[in-house]
Order: structure tokens, then C-alpha cells, then sequence
């Protein structure tokens, strides 16, 4: 099955810090690549995503491209805020052509943004 | 709308003793998934569910069973409990079994403490 690296935390900025998570990847195929985030006490809420080579997901600031040179999908924001403190998931499916309800996670990274 | 709804919050159980997890997808959404996140494993798949089918399975021991009823509505049984299972058992749920366009929306998790 697929496998998933990332880098683990924990990772603490000063508010308006650039942030850059590292995930890496080993799959078969070209599957789609998911960061999910937790926040304290709470489920999993979906970041981004990105279906195929060289998408680059977006939202709230965050940013990451799906690059299959490197087998890599990094999560990047140029100013990060107090509220952005969570844990950071890199995900993609567990095997070739499985859903996005059978998802391998990385280990997680902790961020904590300082004010 | 209604989120994904986990019941119960919270539980404490005794070793040997066996518990059922309740999830109640989204309105609509047909499929649900399940997962175990513990801090020294992170964040394992345990099941996968669409329309009271169960298309895949984790690596995890018989002990845990789940069903999904003709409602969509889930459940999930872990027997014989033992230390090790004590954890945040997460649901998702999404409208295909793929998760298409919009993926799975998790809840809260339920957290199970086996004392």
C-alpha cells in the first residue's frame, strides 16, 4: 500500500512566521494528496487538496503543490496566526485507486503560534 | 445543515468489558468510515462502510466489528476491551463512496478511556 512521511513537530512560530510542513509520499499511481487539520478537542477538518501532478491546493492562506519529482506535497503559509495553532495531518489513500474514506495518515505536526 | 454526529462523547469503560460507538452522517451522505487515533499509532483506518456494505477493513483484530444501517447511520463494536483500545474513534462521512468532489466530513470523535 501507499505510504506517508511527514515531518513531526513540534513546530512553534511567532505570529506572522513563514510555515512550511514537509510531507513526502510513496504510492502507486498518482492519487490525490489531502493536509487535514485538528483542532484541539475537535475532529478532523479538511485544508486542502490535490487531485493530480502539479495542483496546487489552497485555502485560508495555506497552500501546497503536488509535486511527483519529489514525491512531495508540503504545506506552506507566508504569516501564520495564533489561530492557526493545531495539528497538521498529510494524507492520501491507503492503496491505488482507494477512496478518500480509506486514508493513510503522516504522524502529525503539532504547531503552536506564538503572539 | 447537521454535521457529522459522534454519541457518545466521552466514555470510560472497564477492561474485558465491550462497547458500541454510534455515527450519524450528514443528511444524505451515504457513506461512512471509521478511524482509531491514539498518540503512539496516530491515525488508523478501521472501516469503511457504503450503503450497509462494508468495502474495506483495517488491520485490526476481530475484536472490532461495525455495521451501517439502512438510514446510513453507523455503528462500530469493539468487545473484550482492552488497555490499548483506549482512544478518539473518529467518523466520516461523505455522499459517495469515493468521496468526490467535496471528500468525507469528519465528526468530533467519541473518546473511549478502558481503565
Amino acid at each position: 500500500g501507499n505510504s506517508v512521511t511527514q515531518m513531526e513537530g513540534p513546530v512553534t512560530l511567532s505570529e506572522e512566521a513563514f510555515l512550511t510542513i514537509n510531507c513526502t509520499y510513496t504510492a502507486t499511481g498518482y492519487p490525490s494528496l489531502f493536509w487535514y487539520v485538528q483542532y484541539p478537542g475537535e475532529g478532523l477538518q479538511l485544508l486542502l487538496k490535490a487531485t493530480k501532478a502539479d495542483d496546487k491546493g489552497s485555502n485560508k492562506g495555506f497552500e501546497a503543490t503536488y509535486r511527483k519529482e519529489t514525491t512531495s506535497f508540503h504545506l506552506e503559509k507566508g504569516s501564520v496566526q495564533v489561530s492557526d495553532s493545531a495539528v497538521y495531518f498529510c494524507a492520501l489513500p491507503l492503496s491505488q485507486g482507494g477512496s478518500q474514506g480509506n486514508l493513510i495518515f503522516g504522524k502529525g505536526t503539532k504547531l503552536s503560534v506564538k503572539p | 445543515k447537521a454535521g457529522v454526529t459522534q454519541t457518545p462523547r466521552y466514555l470510560i469503560k472497564t477492561r474485558g468489558q465491550q462497547v458500541t460507538l454510534s455515527c450519524s452522517p450528514i443528511s444524505g451522505h451515504r457513506s461512512v468510515s471509521w478511524y482509531q487515533q491514539t498518540p503512539g499509532q496516530g491515525l488508523q483506518f478501521l472501516f469503511e462502510y457504503f450503503s450497509e456494505t462494508q468495502r474495506n477493513k483495517g488491520n485490526f483484530p476481530g475484536r472490532f466489528s461495525g455495521r451501517q444501517f439502512s438510514n446510513s447511520r453507523s455503528e462500530m463494536n469493539v468487545s473484550t476491551l482492552e488497555l490499548g483500545d483506549s482512544a478518539l474513534y473518529l467518523c466520516a462521512s461523505s455522499l459517495v463512496w469515493t468521496g468526490g468532489v467535496y471528500g468525507y466530513t469528519f465528526g468530533s470523535g467519541t473518546r473511549l478511556t478502558v481503565v
